[in-house]
C-alpha cells in the first residue's frame, strides 16, 4: 500500500504571511500529485494539480513538485482567515486511483 | 457546489435496516467512486467505476453494495452496518483523459449507525 505523508498539524500564522504545507509520498512511479482543501463539516475542493517537477502557480496558491525527492509541497501567499483548513494532499497509484494523505490542519490568526 | 449531488445528506439508521445512497454527476465524466471518511483518518477509496465497470474494490465488506447504473450515477446500498461503520461517505467523479486523474467531490452523506 503507498503511503503520503502529512504532518497532522495545526499550523498555524498569521494574516497576510506564506503558509508551506509539506507532502511525501512513498511511491517513485507516482505521476500526479494534488492538493485538496476541505472545511470542517464539508467535503473535499480540488485547489491545485501537479504532474512535473518544478513549480505551478494559480493565484495565491504555488504547487512545487520534486519528485527525486518525493516531495510535494504547496505555498500559499497573503494567507487569509478563510484559507483556514485541512489540506489534503493525494497521490495517483495506479491509473485512477489515488491515495490520500491525512491531511495538515491550517489556522490562519487575523 | 462542484457538478456532484449526493443524497441524502444526512442518514441515521439502525443495524437492521437497509439504506441507499445516491450519487449522481453533472460534469460529463467517465469514472466515479466511493470513498469513506472517518474521524481522524485518511479518506478510504471504497469502489471505483470506470465506464460504469466495476474496477476496483478496496477490500469492502459485503454489507456495503455499489450499483453504477449508468456514467452519471452511482449508488451504494447499505445493510445490516456496524456502528463503526459511522462516516462521511464520499462520491466523486474524474475524467479519464491520459494521466489527469483530477477527481471532483460531493458534498458527502453523514452517516450515523445506531
Amino acid at each position: 500500500q503507498k503511503e503520503v505523508e502529512q504532518n497532522s498539524g495545526p499550523l498555524s500564522v498569521p494574516e497576510g504571511a506564506i503558509a508551506s504545507l509539506n507532502c511525501t509520498y512513498s511511491d517513485r512511479v507516482s505521476q500526479s500529485f494534488f492538493w485538496y482543501r476541505q472545511y470542517s463539516g464539508k467535503s473535499p475542493e480540488l485547489i491545485m494539480s501537479i504532474y512535473s517537477n518544478g513549480d505551478k502557480e494559480d493565484g495565491r496558491f504555488t504547487a512545487q513538485l520534486n519528485k527525486a525527492s518525493q516531495y510535494v509541497s504547496l505555498l500559499i501567499r497573503d494567507s487569509q482567515p478563510s484559507d483556514s483548513a485541512t489540506y489534503l494532499c493525494a497521490v495517483n497509484d495506479y491509473g485512477n486511483k489515488l491515495v490520500f494523505g491525512a491531511g495538515t490542519i491550517l489556522r490562519v490568526k487575523s | 457546489e462542484t457538478g456532484v449531488t449526493q443524497t441524502p445528506r444526512h442518514l441515521v439508521m439502525g443495524m437492521t435496516n437497509k439504506k441507499s445512497l445516491k450519487c449522481e454527476q453533472h460534469l460529463g465524466h467517465n469514472a466515479m467512486y466511493w470513498y469513506k471518511q472517518s474521524a481522524k483518518k485518511p479518506l478510504e477509496l471504497m469502489f471505483v467505476y470506470n465506464f460504469k465497470e466495476q474496477t476496483e474494490n478496496n477490500s469492502v465488506p459485503s454489507r456495503f453494495s455499489p450499483e453504477c447504473p449508468n456514467s452519471s450515477h452511482l449508488f451504494l446500498h447499505l445493510h445490516t452496518l456496524q456502528p463503526e461503520d459511522s462516516a462521511l461517505y464520499l462520491c466523486a467523479s474524474s475524467q479519464e483523459s491520459g494521466q489527469t486523474y483530477e477527481q471532483y467531490f460531493g458534498p458527502g452523506t453523514r452517516l450515523t449507525v445506531t
